[in-house]
C-alpha cells in the first residue's frame, strides 16, 4: 500500500520563528489533507490541498502531486501551534475516502 | 452550522463491558467514516458508512467490533467485551453526499477517547 512519510518527526522552534513541514507519498493520490492535532487531541483540518497551493493567515500549504509531496509553512510560530500536524493522503478512485496518515510532525513552540 | 459531533467525549469501561460510540456527522452529509487512534500513532481508518448500508469495513477488526448508520439518528460505533488494547481515540468523519460539494475532504469530530481498565 501507499506510504506516507512525514519530516521532521520532532520540532522545536521559538516562538516567532518560520518553519516547513513535509509529507511525502510513494504513488499517485486524488485527495490530501492537513490537519493539526492540538494538546487536547482535537484534530483541526488545515487545507484540503490535492494539488496547488494555498494560504490561511500564517499558515500556507503547497502540493506537487507530479513529484509525490506536500509542504505546509508556519511563519510567525506561536505557542498556539504545538501539537501534532498530520499529512493525510487518499490513493483511492473509487469515492471511498479511506485517508492514509502519516506518523506526524511533532511541534513544540517556546514562548 | 455546526460540525462533526461526537460523543461521549471520554468513556471509561471495565475489560468485558461494551463501549458504544455515537457520531451525528454535519448538517448535508450523508456519508461517515470512523478512524481510529492508538497512543503516538496516526489515524487509522476503520469503516465507511451510508444511511443503512456499510460500504466499506475493510479496516474493522473482524470480531467484537460492529458500525452502523441507521436512517434516523447517530452513527453508532459498537465494541463488544473490550480489552485493554482498544484503549485509544476514535475518530468521527463526514463528507457531503456524491456531487457538487463533494469534493473529497472529510470533516472530523473531536473524537471520542476511550480507557480500558
Amino acid at each position: 500500500g501507499i506510504q506516507v512519510e512525514q519530516s521532521p518527526p520532532d520540532l522545536i522552534l521559538q516562538e516567532g520563528a518560520n518553519s516547513t513541514l513535509r509529507c511525502n507519498f510513494s504513488d499517485s493520490v486524488n485527495n490530501l489533507q492537513w490537519f493539526h492535532q492540538n494538546p487536547w487531541g482535537q484534530l483541526i483540518n488545515l487545507f484540503y490541498i490535492p494539488s496547488g497551493t494555498k494560504q490561511n493567515g500564517r499558515l500556507s500549504a503547497t502540493t506537487v502531486a507530479t513529484e509525490r509531496y506536500s509542504l505546509l509553512y508556519i511563519s510567525s510560530s506561536q505557542t498556539t501551534d504545538s501539537g501534532v500536524y498530520f499529512c493525510a493522503v487518499d490513493p483511492s478512485t473509487s469515492g471511498t475516502y479511506k485517508y492514509i496518515f502519516g506518523t506526524g510532525t511533532r511541534l513544540k513552540v517556546l514562548a | 452550522n455546526a460540525g462533526v459531533m461526537q460523543n461521549p467525549r471520554h468513556l471509561v469501561r471495565r475489560r468485558g463491558q461494551e463501549a458504544r460510540l455515537r457520531c451525528s456527522p454535519m448538517k448535508g452529509h450523508s456519508h461517515v467514516y470512523w478512524y481510529r487512534q492508538l497512543p503516538e500513532e496516526g489515524l487509522k481508518f476503520m469503516v465507511y458508512l451510508q444511511k443503512e448500508n456499510i460500504i466499506d469495513e475493510s479496516g474493522m477488526p473482524k470480531e467484537r467490533f460492529s458500525a452502523e448508520f441507521p436512517k434516523e439518528g447517530p452513527s453508532i460505533l459498537r465494541i463488544q467485551q473490550v480489552v485493554r488494547g482498544d484503549s485509544a481515540a476514535y475518530f468521527c468523519a463526514s463528507s457531503p453526499p456524491a456531487g457538487r460539494e463533494d469534493t473529497g475532504e472529510l470533516f472530523f469530530g473531536e473524537g471520542s477517547r476511550l480507557t480500558v481498565l
